[in-house]
């Protein structure tokens, strides 16, 4: 059981806007520590996406973009292409001196 | 180019013992913070270590506290992980990750993880 929940699936024909929830609790998003999240390729190492809840790392597309509000955090994707298919990963910092990991999310482009 | 290289994954016992280390090169290793994260097969991310720039400050995830221990060498410029007492459940792909504090201006806001290896496997089987 994670401590950030996030759903399993989602999916999104190419050109379209999905969006993938992270979940958090008043000991790690709602305490105001920040939201990151990863994006892994099918048979790769996890790669940095977004940190700091909006800010997008040098080389990562403005196609993708996140939010943070209260104990949750959204990352969104916009004119989704072929090559965004991957498991999207959200990650915070809890009270409890832990990072923390979302379960994950698959985003199929169908 | 900023590299990290794990090592020293394989198959082992239950109840054996197996000591990962992690390569660092392109920066200045002795400056950052250092985690290790696992996960296992067909299942999501576990936060498993983090050690600070000069070992002052560890952590662990309560599933391997007391079995697993991290440890750096600043003049190696290499991490390293000693995992003891091995069980089935830590069958993973494990990878370090260098550390960064997020936030500024007074405003703390955890940590996050920016470059990452591309891992080496553990498997604990009889």
């Amino acid at each position: 059981q994670s401590v950030l929940t996030q759903p399993p699936s989602v999916s999104g024909a190419p050109g379209q806007r999905v969006t993938i929830s992270c979940t958090g609790s008043s000991s790690n998003i709602g305490a105001g520590y920040d939201v990151h999240w990863y994006q892994q390729l099918p048979g790769t190492a996890p790669k940095l996406l977004i940190y700091g809840n909006s800010n997008r790392p040098s080389g990562v597309p403005d196609r993708f973009s996140g939010s943070k509000s209260g104990t949750s955090a959204s990352l969104a994707i916009t004119g989704l292409q072929a090559e965004d298919e991957a498991d999207y990963y959200c990650q915070s910092y809890d009270s409890s001196l832990s990072r923390v990991f979302g379960g994950g999310t698959k985003l199929t482009v169908l | 180019e900023v590299q990290l290289v794990e090592s020293g994954g394989g198959l082992v016992k239950p109840g054996g013992s197996l000591r990962l280390s992690c390569a660092a090169s392109g920066f200045t290793f002795s400056s950052y913070s250092m985690n290790w994260v696992r996960q296992a097969p067909g299942k999501g991310l576990e936060w498993v270590s983090s050690i600070s720039s000069s070992s002052s400050y560890i952590y662990y995830a309560d599933s391997v506290k007391g079995r697993f221990t991290i440890s750096r060498d600043n003049a190696k410029n290499s991490l390293y992980l000693q995992m003891n007492s091995l069980r089935a459940e830590d069958t993973a792909v494990y990878y370090c990750a260098r550390d960064i504090v997020s936030g500024g201006g007074g405003r703390s806001g955890g940590y996050y993880m920016d470059v990452w290896g591309k891992g080496t496997t553990v498997t604990v089987s009889s």
